[in-house]
C-alpha cells in the first residue's frame, strides 16, 4: 500500500511567519505535488517535482517554495505566511510514467488545513 | 489552457438509483481519464481509471469515455448513502501532470 504521509493535519500560524509543510511517501514514486484546494476552486497546483532537486512551477506558485532533497521527502515553504493562504494543503505522489495511456494515478496525503492570523 | 469542465451540483438521488457524473475536457491529446472520490474532510482516492473508448466496469460504477465528443462519466448503480461526496474528474495527456475538475458533489438521500 502506497503511503503519502504530511508532517501536520492542522496547523495555525501568524501572518508574515515562515512556514514548512513536509510531505514523506514510501513507495519509491518519481514525481511529488503539491497542491491548495479551497471552496468552490478545486485543486490547484503549486509546485511539481520529477525527481530530486528538480521542480517546476504549478498555477500558483507566488509565495511559495519547494524543496526536495531526498526522493522521498517533498517540503512546501510559505516564505512569508499571509491570511490569503489560508487552505488545506493536499500533497500527493505518483510513479512517473508520461507516456500514452498510462495509470500513473496520484497517490494523496490526509492534507493539511492551515490557518493563518 | 486546458480544462476540465464538471458540474458542480449538488446532485441529489435517492438511495438505490443511478447516479451519472459528467465531465468535459478541452485538450484533445488526452490519453488517461481518472475518476477520484473525496469524501468531506478527507483526501482524494482513485476510484476509476479509463483510456479506451467505451464503458469499463468495476464493480457498482462504470466509466465512459467518448473521446469524439471530449467527454467523460462515472456511473454509481445502487446508490448508497456512504456515495455521498464529492467526485473529481482529472485528465492526463502526455506529460506527468493531470488537469483537475472542480468537481461534482453527490447527494444520496435515503
Amino acid at each position: 500500500d502506497v503511503k503519502v504521509t504530511q508532517s501536520s493535519r492542522y496547523l495555525v500560524k501568524r501572518t508574515g511567519e515562515k512556514v514548512f509543510l513536509e510531505c514523506v511517501q514510501d513507495m519509491d514514486h518519481e514525481n511529488m505535488f503539491w497542491y491548495r484546494q479551497d471552496p468552490g476552486l478545486g485543486l490547484r497546483l503549486i509546485y511539481f517535482s520529477y525527481d530530486v532537486k528538480m521542480k517546476e512551477k504549478g498555477d500558483i506558485p507566488e509565495g511559495y517554495s519547494v524543496s526536495r532533497e531526498k526522493k522521498e521527502r517533498f517540503s512546501l515553504i510559505l516564505e512569508s505566511a499571509s491570511t490569503n493562504q489560508t487552505s488545506m494543503y493536499l500533497c500527493a505522489s505518483s510513479l512517473g510514467f508520461a507516456g500514452h495511456a498510462s495509470r500513473d494515478e496520484q497517490f494523496f496525503g490526509p492534507g493539511t488545513r492551515l490557518t493563518v492570523l | 489552457q486546458k480544462e476540465v469542465e464538471q458540474n458542480s451540483g449538488p446532485l441529489s438521488v435517492p438511495e438505490g438509483a443511478i447516479a451519472s457524473l459528467n465531465c468535459t475536457y478541452s485538450d484533445r491529446g488526452s490519453q488517461s481519464f481518472f475518476w477520484y472520490r473525496q469524501y468531506s474532510g478527507k483526501s482524494p482516492e482513485l476510484i476509476m481509471f479509463i483510456y479506451s473508448n467505451g464503458d469499463k466496469e468495476d464493480g457498482r460504477f462504470t466509466a465512459q469515455l467518448n473521446k469524439a465528443s471530449q467527454y467523460v462519466s462515472l456511473l454509481i448503480r445502487d446508490s448508497q448513502p456512504s456515495d455521498s461526496a464529492t467526485y473529481l474528474c482529472a485528465v492526463k495527456g502526455g506529460s506527468y501532470i493531470p488537469t483537475f475538475g472542480r468537481g461534482t458533489s453527490l447527494i444520496v438521500h435515503p
